[in-house]
C-alpha cells in the first residue's frame, strides 16, 4: 500500500537559517505529492504540490521537487522566519488506485527562534 | 461561512457513550472527507463522500463508526460505544469537483474527542 515517511521533529532553527524537511514515499502507481502546513490553532492548509516526476512545487519561499528515482519530496526554504513555526505534513494521492483520499506522513514540527 | 466548520471543538465523554461530530463544508463543495489524527501522528483517512453517498469508507476502523451526509452538505460522524482508543482529533475536509484531482483539500480545525 501507499505510505509516507517524514523526518521526526521537532526541528529547531534560528531565524534566517536554511530548512530541509525530508519526505520519502511508497506508492503503487504514480502519485501526486503535497506538503500541507498546520499553524497553531488553525486547520491544515495546502502549502505546495507536484503532480509528476521532476515537477517543482513552490509557495511562500518553500520549494519541493518530485524525485521519482529516489521516491522523495523534500521540503526546503532558504531563510526561515518565526512565522514559519508550524507542523508540516507530507502527503500523497494515487489516483491510479481509484482512491481520492490523501495519505499523510506523521508530521514534522518546526520551531523557529528569533 | 468561509471555511470548513466543525462542532463541537472539544468533546469529553465516558467510555461506552454515543458521540456525534458535525462538519459543515465550504458551500458548493461536493466532496467531503473525515480523517482522524492521533497525538503525534498524521491524519488517517476514515471516509469520503461524493455528494450524498459514501464513495469510499475503507478507512472506518470498525462498525462502531458511521457517517452520513443526507443532503450532500453537512456531514455527521457517529461513534457508538466509545472506547478510550477513540480519543483523537477528528478532522473534516472538503473540496470542489475541480479540486479533486489536484488533491487540494480544505480542512476544518477539528473536533477533539476525549474518552474517559
Amino acid at each position: 500500500g501507499n505510505s509516507v515517511t517524514q523526518m521526526e521533529g521537532p526541528v529547531t532553527l534560528s531565524e534566517e537559517a536554511f530548512l530541509t524537511i525530508n519526505c520519502t514515499y511508497t506508492a503503487t502507481g504514480y502519485p501526486s505529492l503535497f506538503w500541507y502546513v498546520q499553524y497553531p490553532g488553525e486547520g491544515l492548509q495546502l502549502l505546495l504540490k507536484a503532480t509528476k516526476a521532476d515537477d517543482k512545487g513552490s509557495n511562500k519561499g518553500f520549494e519541493a521537487t518530485y524525485r521519482k528515482e529516489t521516491t522523495s519530496f523534500h521540503l526546503e526554504k532558504g531563510s526561515v522566519q518565526v512565522s514559519d513555526s508550524a507542523v508540516y505534513f507530507c502527503a500523497l494521492s494515487d489516483p491510479h488506485t481509484g482512491r481520492r483520499a490523501l495519505t499523510f506522513g506523521s508530521g514534522t514540527r518546526l520551531q523557529v527562534q528569533p | 461561512g468561509a471555511g470548513v466548520s466543525q462542532t463541537p471543538s472539544n468533546k469529553v465523554t465516558e467510555k461506552g457513550k454515543y458521540v456525534e461530530l458535525r462538519c459543515d463544508p465550504i458551500s458548493g463543495h461536493t466532496a467531503l472527507y473525515w480523517y482522524r489524527q492521533s497525538l503525534g501522528q498524521g491524519p488517517e483517512f476514515l471516509i469520503y463522500f461524493q455528494g450524498t453517498g459514501a464513495a469510499d469508507d475503507s478507512g472506518l476502523p470498525n462498525d462502531r463508526f458511521f457517517a452520513v451526509r443526507p443532503e450532500g452538505s453537512v456531514s455527521t460522524l457517529k461513534i457508538q460505544r466509545t472506547e478510550r482508543g477513540d480519543s483523537a482529533v477528528y478532522l473534516c475536509a472538503s473540496s470542489s469537483a475541480g479540486q479533486l484531482n489536484t488533491g487540494e483539500l480544505f480542512f476544518g480545525e477539528g473536533s477533539r474527542l476525549t474518552v474517559l
